[in-house]
């Protein structure tokens, strides 16, 4: 199994922060990296496939980077809406993982 | 829009099997270029992917699970299943359905997930 691993598990933060989550695979994955951003009684929303390509209709200060294990989610400047929970997913493997979680709440 | 919606019940006794269908509406199951998952989420906790069938009927599950995991594909009523048998207090969870890409496997559609309890 590919381990997925994301610090810090929660993290507080002002609106118009910058805000930068990590993920990190326990083995190579290449760019085979997506992101979600989970709200409180939703289902997660796509926001990154491919490590850094923008879903359609995501805000452009979602931003993701990366390659082989280690992998970076950006919020340029945090706003209201994006106090949630993110997961990151590698699709690099037949078994797909998600990270645990990074809760991002309002400082 | 392709929208997802899952069924089933909410309450399952230990040791019985846990039953859920996925309905499909404004897509087709028999798209070749999507992959139709479960996914599930125990209470306060994160994402476990279960396992996904393709519209050829092939099926690919989590190691985890395997022994007790079924997934089936109706295309007649454009929809999909999930049956896991056996279940325990650690089979609590909200369960989900969700669509892939066929090439980035990247959950771009979810259902609003059901929530199955087990306990006698």
């Amino acid at each position: 199994d590919i381990q997925m691993t994301q610090s810090p598990s929660s993290l507080s933060a002002s609106v118009g922060d910058r805000v930068t989550i990590t993920c990190r695979a326990s083995q190579s994955i290449s760019s085979y990296l997506n992101w979600y951003q989970q709200k409180p009684g939703k289902a997660p929303k796509l926001l990154i496939t491919a490590a850094s390509s923008l879903q359609s209709g995501v805000p452009s200060r979602f931003s993701g980077s990366g390659s082989g294990t280690d992998f970076t989610l950006t919020i340029s400047s945090l706003q209201p809406e994006d106090f949630a929970t993110y997961y990151c997913q590698q699709s690099y493997s037949a078994l797909l993982t998600f990270g645990g979680g990074t809760k991002v709440e309002i400082k | 829009q392709v929208q997802l919606q899952e069924s089933g019940p909410g309450l399952v006794k230990p040791s019985e099997t846990l039953s859920l269908t996925c309905i499909v509406s404004g897509g087709s199951v028999s798209s070749g270029s999507h992959y139709w998952s479960w996914i599930r989420q125990p209470p306060g906790k994160g994402l476990e992917w279960i396992g996904y069938i393709y519209y050829s009927g092939n099926t690919n599950y989590n190691p985890s699970l395997k022994s007790r995991v079924t997934i089936s594909l109706d295309t007649f009523k454009n929809q999909f299943s999930l049956r896991l048998s056996s279940v325990t207090a650690a089979d609590t969870a909200l369960y989900y359905c969700a669509r892939s890409g066929s090439y980035d496997y990247a959950f771009d559609i979810w259902g609003q997930g059901t929530m199955v309890t087990v306990s006698s």
